[in-house]
């Protein structure tokens, strides 16, 4: 079993659509990085979260600690979100920064 | 200017080969990684350096050799190349300690090897 989950696998939503993705992990973390990876390949990384709740633009990521889960969601969805969506943590039970991803999300938004 | 930039973009190389595939960023990072993501879009962690030495290396296959020059590199060497070796790989940078430690990624180098 992975570590880290996410869920769904697949997501086809339609533009302005809110939605969610969910991320739980099993082992204690210093950090989780929710990323985008867009259909020519390339990731960029969205948001860095230890506690709480972060917000950029219509993106939001929340995590719970306690729960060993995080979200993000998507407000106003528009077709030029859709790409594969990463949950990755860093483990504080290993040195070096080191990630360890979610299968990832496939988001696909409809016009 | 690129941040994290890989050369070549892609490779199509013989079963047996020898390739390398390089990593530089420019944004003063002391730590770079190696990621390989597979046909199912998996990543998983290769290698990592922080400052020129090893720092993680994960159960990878004698045939992947990383190297680090200076802090702004990390070169992947791999002998006798498999079939199994076609995936996209990702070189990643950071700095440790940072507060954020958001990891930069490189556009990939798509391996096939036939």
């Amino acid at each position: 079993k992975n570590e880290v989950e996410q869920s769904p696998q697949n997501l086809t939503a339609q533009e302005g659509e809110f939605i969610t993705i969910n991320c739980s992990y099993s082992v204690g973390i210093s950090a989780l990085h929710w990323l985008q990876q867009h259909p020519g390949g390339g990731i960029v990384s969205l948001f860095m979260l230890s506690s709480g709740k972060k917000k950029h633009g219509r993106l939001i990521a929340t995590i719970n600690i306690q729960e060993k889960h995080s979200s993000l969601h998507i407000t106003a969805s528009h077709p030029r979100d859709s790409a594969v969506y990463i949950c990755a943590v860093r483990s504080s039970e290993t040195s070096g920064s080191r990630l360890t991803f979610g299968e990832g999300t496939q988001l696909t938004v409809n016009p | 200017d690129t941040a994290v930039s890989q050369t070549p973009k892609y490779l199509v190389t013989q079963m047996g080969n020898d390739k390398s595939i390089k990593c530089e960023q420019n944004l003063g990072h002391d730590t770079m990684y190696w990621y390989k993501q597979d046909s199912k879009k998996f990543l998983k962690i290769m290698f990592s350096y922080n400052n020129k030495e090893l720092i993680i290396n994960e159960t990878v296959p004698n045939r992947f050799s990383p190297k680090s020059p200076d802090k702004a590199h990390l070169n992947l060497h791999i002998n006798s190349l498999e079939l199994g070796d076609s995936a996209v790989y990702f070189c990643a940078s950071t700095l440790l300690g940072d507060r954020r430690e958001t990891q930069y990624f490189g556009p990939g180098t798509r391996l096939l090897v036939l």
